[in-house]
């Protein structure tokens, strides 16, 4: 079983659709967690860390369950600059990130 | 501000050939990486370091070496290149500590023929 395991996609929404993303971890030691946003096979850039209470940027919400190792994130209003590849990391007590193999999401008109 | 730079962007090896990957950083961050990404599939951390003479194996470490001689530096070595390692490398760098943002170079597109 991988550590970090995402839901495959790929997710084709229309503009102005709300969109989840799942992510699970294995590790229970696992103490922070992120999404990155990567295109067309640049490199990753974060968009937002998850806290265990949940936060919101913008249009993006993401939560963190703890006790089931699990971590989502929301999209609201997707519009076409959203298609993207979104990466799930976990990192350890011992600072390496170890990444899902990210969903990739296509926004149409 | 550069931020993570890495060399060549492009690469073609033959079978046996070794090259090294530079990576350098100017943000004077104590954590750096190396990661590969396969067609379909997310970053799998190969090599990283945690401060200056100090580095360990990721998931990945076959074929690869490490140093890491400044706190700047960081390069990858493959020893004796394998059709296998045909791949899409990024460095990274982090402040340190568990909570931060990773920082990464533009990558390096690697075949091996």
């Amino acid at each position: 079983r991988k550590e970090v395991e995402q839901d495959p996609g790929p997710f084709n929404v229309p503009e102005g659709a709300t969109v989840a993303f799942n992510c699970t971890y294995s590790n229970s030691a696992s103490q922070s967690f992120f999404w990155y946003r990567q295109d067309c096979r640049k490199e990753p850039k974060l968009l937002m860390s998850v806290y265990s209470s949940g936060n919101e940027d913008g249009r993006f919400t993401a939560q963190l369950n703890r006790a089931s190792q699990y971590i989502s994130l929301l999209i609201r209003d997707s519009k076409l600059s959203d298609s993207a590849t979104y990466l799930c990391v976990v990192n350890t007590n011992a600072g390496k990130s170890t990444f899902g193999d990210g969903t990739t999401l296509t926004v149409k008109p | 501000n550069a931020g993570v730079t890495q060399t060549p962007k492009f690469q073609v090896l033959k079978t046996g050939q070794s090259m090294t990957l530079q990576c350098a950083q100017d943000m004077n961050h104590e954590y750096m990486s190396w990661y590969r990404q396969d067609p379909g599939m997310g970053l799998r951390l190969i090599h990283y370091s945690v401060g200056a003479g100090i580095t360990d194996q990721g998931e990945v470490p076959n074929g690869y070496n490490v140093s890491r001689s400044t706190t700047e530096d960081f390069p990858l070595r493959l020893l004796s290149a394998a059709p296998s390692q045909t791949s899409v490398y990024f460095c990274a760098s982090l402040p340190g500590g568990r909570d931060t943002e990773a920082f990464f170079g533009q990558g390096t597109r690697l075949t091996v023929v």
